[in-house]
This record gives structure tokens, C-alpha cells and sequence, in this order.
């Protein structure tokens, strides 16, 4: 198996672009959750899915974040428009469904907000 | 408020020697705790699993003990490499089926 998919794997842009990064998670799985990673905040979780619906997306910033799972092989987070803050490092990982469940994670999306 | 807290400082140990991490967690009640490994620009990889039932549990050179009244886990790597530096996070569930807390992360050095 390839392990989670994400893409793309480093992004740079100005402030007021859109942004969207993309995740395939593993075959099988289930769950699906976005994370960024600051050195300041640490790793937090933005939201998750499961089966597809949006379960909690309690740790979504503001209303300049939203994302979408149209299938079980694919998921996007999108921002817009960007921040300088936003910049940080996104990581994406998958798991099955039910507690204590491992989650498998991306090699994540290193992202600068210029 | 939930907390969840590691080390905050670098642990720098020699090869050879058990390194203990520490994650202390307060409003929490956890029914199982997992720990992962992180490498300098990658993702986190799992390590180990233990559950509120269970006290310790084992894993080739490492150990994790899981203390639900001091509300603690201790992470240990006996006979430490230069190959285990990283940082290690702690994560709680986060009672919502399969949701997860991460702790900040302790970075581990060990020194040939």
C-alpha cells in the first residue's frame, strides 16, 4: 500500500490566494483527519471525517478554512483567501473506523503564506 | 481546561542508556493513550497503544505504563540509539471515536 497521499508537498504563496491541498487516504479506511502543525501550537486536529460526513470541525480556524470528501479515496482543505499565519505544515492521515484505532499519517503539505 | 503536557525541553541522553518521556494530561479521561514517533519533515508514525485498563505494556525495546490516578503515561526506551532521536508525541482519544489530542512532543536525542 502506498500509505496516505498528500499533495502538494510544499506550497508557497501570497497572502489573498487560494489554497488547496490534497489528500488520498489509505484504501479501506474510513476515517479521515486534517492537522496543522505549528511549532508554536504544536499538532492540532482541524476536522475529520467519517465515511465520508464531516463528524467535527470544531478545530476549523474561521470561516476562511473549509473542507470536503466527495469519495472514500480523496479529500481536500481548501483556504481562502490565505494569511501569513496560516502558514504551517498540514498533515493528513486516515484510519478505521472506531476508537483506539491507529491513524496513518501523510507526509504532509508544507505551506508559506507570503 | 483539557491540557495535555509533554517534556518541553530536549532530552539529551547517551547511547546506551533508558530515555522516560512524560505526558501528564488534567480534565481528561482517556480510555486509551497512544504514543508516536516523528522524524524532522515528516508525518508521525504509531508506536505503541496501552488502554485505561491496562498498566503497562511492551514493545521491543520500548515500554509504556499508563497511570489513569496520577494521569500519566510514561514512555521508556531501554538501551537507546542514535537511531531513536526524534520527537514523540503523546495522544489521548478524545472520547469521540477515534478523535485524537495530541501533547506537544518531546524531542530525543541520544548521543553516540
Amino acid at each position: 500500500d502506498a500509505g496516505v497521499i498528500q499533495s502538494p508537498r510544499h506550497e508557497v504563496t501570497e497572502m489573498g490566494q487560494e489554497v488547496t491541498l490534497r489528500c488520498k487516504p489509505i484504501s479501506g479506511h474510513n476515517s479521515l483527519f486534517w492537522y496543522r502543525q505549528t511549532m508554536m501550537r504544536g499538532l492540532e486536529l482541524l476536522i475529520y471525517f467519517n465515511n465520508n460526513v464531516p463528524i467535527d470541525d470544531s478545530g476549523m480556524p474561521e470561516d476562511r478554512f473549509s473542507a470536503k470528501m466527495p469519495n472514500a479515496s480523496f479529500s481536500t482543505l481548501k483556504i481562502q483567501p490565505s494569511e501569513p499565519r496560516d502558514s504551517a505544515v498540514y498533515f493528513c492521515a486516515s484510519s478505521s473506523t472506531g476508537p483506539g484505532e491507529t491513524q496513518y499519517f501523510g507526509p504532509g503539505t508544507r505551506l508559506l503564506v507570503l | 481546561s483539557q491540557k495535555i503536557e509533554q517534556n518541553s525541553e530536549a532530552l539529551n541522553i547517551q547511547e546506551g542508556k533508558t530515555a522516560t518521556l512524560t505526558c501528564n494530561y488534567t480534565n481528561y479521561s482517556p480510555a486509551y493513550l497512544q504514543w508516536y514517533r516523528q522524524d524532522p519533515g515528516r508525518g508521525p508514525v504509531f508506536l505503541l497503544l496501552i488502554r485505561e485498563n491496562e498498566k503497562e505494556k511492551r514493545k521491543e525495546r520500548l515500554k509504556v505504563t499508563f497511570d489513569t490516578t496520577l494521569k500519566q503515561s510514561l514512555f521508556h526506551i531501554t538501551a537507546s540509539q542514535p537511531a531513536d532521536s526524534a520527537t514523540y508525541l503523546c495522544a489521548l482519544d478524545g472520547n469521540q471515536g477515534g478523535k485524537l489530542i495530541f501533547g506537544q512532543g518531546t524531542e530525543l536525542s541520544v548521543k553516540p
